[in-house]
């Protein structure tokens, strides 16, 4: 069945510092990716997405993801974090006949100043 | 602002009442999903609808309904309503049937008493 793993529940950085968020999918055929973005009490942003190509993309904010196909994993980075970027993040990958959305449990991400 | 609308933000109601929750979806997309957020399940798929007729169905229970319009709004009826139905119930829309960006709405947040 499909499934998506995100394996930290909370983490924090200090403000300036890099950041990565890991995320594993399970899925037979080639996936479609997202990470999406949930401040508190708002709906979710979408962030970036794969669907086929070059691995890296780009994402809004700042954010990027790199696709490992070996690895089944899609993590999220930024190389600077701003106060601003303190939210769930959520890595989803589409799957079944309507493009259905499966979510992995989410990562928090707090802001050290 | 993804373009993607929902009302009513907030709703309280009683157990073993009904309620409607209503999403607009962004211009010219055709397919509306709905997506439930509760702290023990995560984020759950629903159900989707494209063009007026249903695409594709997740977890959603019996006592759950949902309809889209010819205009393309969507409606998402909740019936005999229990206490772990309280959640965060997203909607969100993309252009085609599925495979493709989904933009999602605010939300509406239901609590049960």
């Amino acid at each position: 069945a499909q499934s998506v793993t995100q394996p930290d529940i909370h983490i924090t950085v200090s403000e300036g510092a890099s950041l990565e968020l890991r995320c594993n999918y399970s899925y037979g055929a080639t996936p479609y990716l997202f990470w999406y973005v949930q401040s508190p009490g708002q709906g979710l942003q979408l962030l970036l997405k794969y669907f086929s190509g070059d691995t890296l993309v780009q994402g809004i904010k700042g954010f990027e993801a790199e696709f490992k196909r070996s690895q089944s994993s899609f993590n999220l980075r930024k190389p600077s974090v701003h106060w601003s970027d303190a939210a769930e993040y959520f890595c989803a990958v589409e799957a079944g006949q309507g493009g259905k959305l499966i979510f992995g449990q989410g990562t928090e991400l707090s802001v050290k100043p | 602002d993804s373009g993607v609308t929902q009302t009513p933000k907030h709703l309280i109601t009683a157990t073993g009442q009904r309620v409607t929750l209503r999403c607009s979806p962004r211009s010219g997309d055709l397919s509306v999903y709905w997506y439930q957020q509760s702290l023990d399940q995560g984020l759950q798929f629903l159900i989707q609808y494209y063009n007026g007729e249903e695409r594709a169905k997740g977890n959603i229970l019996e006592r759950f309904s949902a309809q889209q319009f010819p205009d393309l709004h969507s409606e998402l009826n909740l019936s005999s309503l229990e206490l772990g139905d309280s959640a965060l119930y997203f909607c969100a829309s993309s252009v085609g049937r599925g495979w493709d960006e989904q933009y999602f709405g605010p939300g509406t947040r239901l609590t049960v008493t």
